[in-house]
C-alpha cells in the first residue's frame, strides 16, 4: 500500500464516544486525504490536506475534525460518534504531478458505532 | 470537477475483452480523466489516466472520445482477478488536487 498505514484497523464505539484515526506515511508526500465508504456507495471525501499545517473540507466534513501537525501524519477525529458514522474509512496519499499522479490508499479502518 | 456517470454493473466472461464506459459531459478542457478500481475488501488502486489521447499501460487501455465527454476503460482479456468496482473520475488538478468518486461499476467476471 505504498507506505500508507492506518490505525486502528477495527474499532467499535458507543454513541457519544470520541476517537482518532491515524494515517501515517513513510514517504514525504504533501497531499493526504480521508475518505469514507458505506455499503453500496462509492468513496466520499471527508477532509484533505495539501501540506503540513493545512486542512480543507471535502464532500462530507460534518462530524469530523482533522489535523496535520506533522507531514507524515494525518489524523481524523470523531468528537462525539454517531451511528451514521459507521463506515470504512480510507486514507490516501497523492504521489506525482499536480495534474496527474496517483492516489495510494491504505487498507482501511472499519468503525462501528453502536 | 465534472460529474461522471457509469453503469451500476457489468458482466463479462473470462479471457474476453471488457469495455467499461463513463460519461463526463461537463468536463472542462484541463480536466484529466482517472480510473481506479477496488478489489473486494481492499482500498482502491490506480488503473490509468489520460487527458485527450488514448492511453495504454500494463493494466488497461483508456479510450477518450474526441469531444472528451466520454471515455472507455478497456480490459483486453478479463481475468477473475479483474472482478472489482471500477471508478471513473475527473480532476482539474493544480494546487487543490483532489478526486471524488461516485458509486462506480461493479464488474463481474464469469469463469
Amino acid at each position: 500500500n505504498a507506505g500508507v498505514t492506518q490505525t486502528p484497523k477495527f474499532r467499535v464505539l458507543k454513541t457519544g464516544q470520541s476517537m482518532t484515526l491515524l494515517c501515517a506515511q513513510d514517504m514525504n508526500h504533501e497531499y493526504m486525504y480521508w475518505y469514507r465508504q458505506d455499503p453500496g456507495m462509492g468513496l466520499r471525501l471527508i477532509h484533505y490536506s495539501v501540506g503540513e499545517g493545512t486542512t480543507a473540507k471535502g464532500e462530507v466534513p460534518d462530524g469530523y475534525n482533522v489535523s496535520r501537525l506533522k507531514k507524515q501524519n494525518f489524523l481524523l477525529g470523531l468528537e462525539s460518534a454517531a451511528p451514521s458514522q459507521t463506515s470504512v474509512y480510507f486514507c490516501a496519499i497523492h504521489s506525482g504531478g499536480p495534474y496527474t499522479g496517483e492516489l495510494f490508499f491504505g487498507e482501511g479502518s472499519r468503525l462501528t458505532v453502536l | 470537477d465534472a460529474k461522471t456517470t457509469q453503469p451500476n454493473s457489468m458482466e463479462s466472461n473470462e479471457e474476453e475483452p471488457v469495455h467499461l464506459p463513463c460519461n463526463h459531459s461537463t468536463i472542462s478542457g484541463t480536466d484529466y480523466i482517472h480510473w481506479y478500481r477496488q478489489l473486494p475488501s481492499q482500498g482502491p488502486e490506480y488503473v490509468i489516466h489520460g487527458l485527450t489521447s488514448n492511453v495504454n499501460n500494463r493494466m488497461a487501455s483508456l479510450a477518450i472520445a474526441e469531444d472528451r465527454k466520454s471515455s472507455t476503460l478497456i480490459l483486453h482479456r478479463a481475468t477473475l482477478r479483474d472482478a472489482a468496482v471500477y471508478y471513473c473520475t475527473t480532476n482539474s488538478g493544480g494546487s487543490n488536487y483532489k478526486l471524488t468518486f461516485g458509486k462506480g461499476t461493479l464488474l463481474t467476471v464469469n469463469p
